[in-house]
Parts: structure tokens; C-alpha cells; sequence
């Protein structure tokens, strides 16, 4: 089945506002990446996480292995920061093998 | 900083023929090297990982093979495309954090 669920699958923000993206597991995971689809359709690295938090920029996301969840929140929405955003999680057993959410598209409105 | 380069950009082929995607490494020694797969619409999955030259392990079957001749580079192949190749592949590297490749684009007809 699948190990990874993620939402929303579609997120519509007004400039200047946040809000949060979510990955549940099925499993442990023991760790998670985010990542943001370029315009070509490849992937650009956000965050590698183990544990806790990280922050870059208006971004900021949070892995929790014991609940099982991580989160990516955005704020002060950009226009530039409308793409597909999807997390993918390695677990302990294999950390060669990633497991893909299936993405959140984000629109950001004037 | 590491760096991923695949080739072809694109490609479009004939059902039945063969296929070669090639995808290199540079700015990390021993790398973990990773190959995917996105039908159009469809969720990304992993086809195929190698920790080491001459290692290959497999993910998903999808009548493709992989070899790693090299450090630094990882093959994509088979010899009889199938519609249901088609696609866009990613190549992937790095250790326990992946970087992606720009991607093929692969039209099978």
C-alpha cells in the first residue's frame, strides 16, 4: 500500500498568507525530503530532515518520526512559490529506497 | 556542490527498439546513484538504485535494467521498448540526501 499520504492535493493562497502542506506516514520513516517540481519537471531539493526543524527563508518544515508526519509550511505566499511541492520519505530498513507522496499543487494569487 | 547531468534531453523511439539513458555525477566521490520513473499523470517511482560500481538493486520491475560501469555514472536500458515506457526519467544522486538530474523525456510511438 501506499506509505505516503500527502495534502492537500491542490492549495490555493493570496499573496502575503501561509499555510501548511502535510505528509502522513504509514510507517517509521527515518527521514523526509521536500522537494519542489521545476519548470521542466525535475525536482529541486527544499529540505533534507532527520529530526525537527528546519527554516529557510519564508519556508519552514517539521519531521516527526515517532508520530509519523512531516510538515512544510510557507508564509508571506509568493507568486514565484506556485509549483507541485511533494515530500518523499526514506525508511530505516532501506534509505536507498524513497517513497513519494503525490504532491500538492500550489497556486498563489494576486 | 554536486551536479547531475543526463542524456538525452529527449527522445523519441520506436516500440521495440532499443533504449540507452545515461545520467553522470560530479562533486561527490562514491556516490549513491538513482534512477526514476514518471508515466505522464502519473506518481514518481523508483526504478533502480547502486551504492557501489557493478552494484545494481531493483525497485520496481518494468522491463528495464540498469548498470553502473563507473563511479560517476549510472545506464538506463533495455532492448525492446514497450509503449508503456514512456515517460519522464529522472536520475538521481548524492548519500543519504538525493539531488535530481534535469530528466529525460521519453516518447515511445
Amino acid at each position: 500500500g501506499d506509505q505516503v499520504e500527502q495534502s492537500p492535493s491542490a492549495l490555493s493562497l493570496h499573496e502575503g498568507t501561509g499555510s501548511a502542506l502535510r505528509c502522513n506516514f504509514t510507517t517509521t520513516m527515518r527521514a523526509v525530503q521536500w522537494f519542489r517540481k521545476n519548470s521542466r519537471g525535475s525536482l529541486i531539493n527544499l529540505f533534507y530532515l532527520a529530526s525537527g526543524t528546519k527554516e529557510n527563508g519564508r519556508l519552514k518544515s517539521a519531521f516527526d518520526s515517532k508520530e509519523r508526519y512531516s510538515t512544510l509550511h510557507i508564509r508571506d505566499a509568493q507568486l514565484e512559490d506556485s509549483g507541485t511541492y511533494f515530500c518523499a520519505a526514506e525508511r530505516g530498513s532501506n534509505y536507498n529506497v524513497l517513497y513519494f507522496g503525490s504532491g500538492t499543487k500550489l497556486t498563489v494569487e494576486p | 556542490a554536486q551536479t547531475i547531468h543526463q542524456w538525452p534531453v529527449a527522445e523519441i523511439k520506436a516500440v521495440g527498439s532499443p533504449l540507452s539513458l545515461g545520467c553522470t555525477i560530479k562533486g561527490k566521490s562514491s556516490p549513491n546513484l538513482y534512477w526514476y520513473w514518471q508515466a505522464t499523470g502519473g506518481t514518481l517511482q523508483q526504478l533502480f538504485y547502486s551504492i557501489t560500481v557493478g552494484q545494481v538493486e531493483s525497485v520496481v520491475q518494468l522491463n528495464l535494467s540498469a548498470s553502473r560501469p563507473k563511479d560517476d555514472q549510472f545506464i538506463l536500458s533495455t532492448e525492446k521498448l514497450l509503449l508503456s515506457h514512456s515517460g519522464f526519467y529522472l536520475c538521481a544522486g548524492g548519500g543519504e540526501e538525493q539531488y535530481f538530474g534535469p530528466g529525460t523525456r521519453l516518447t515511445v510511438l
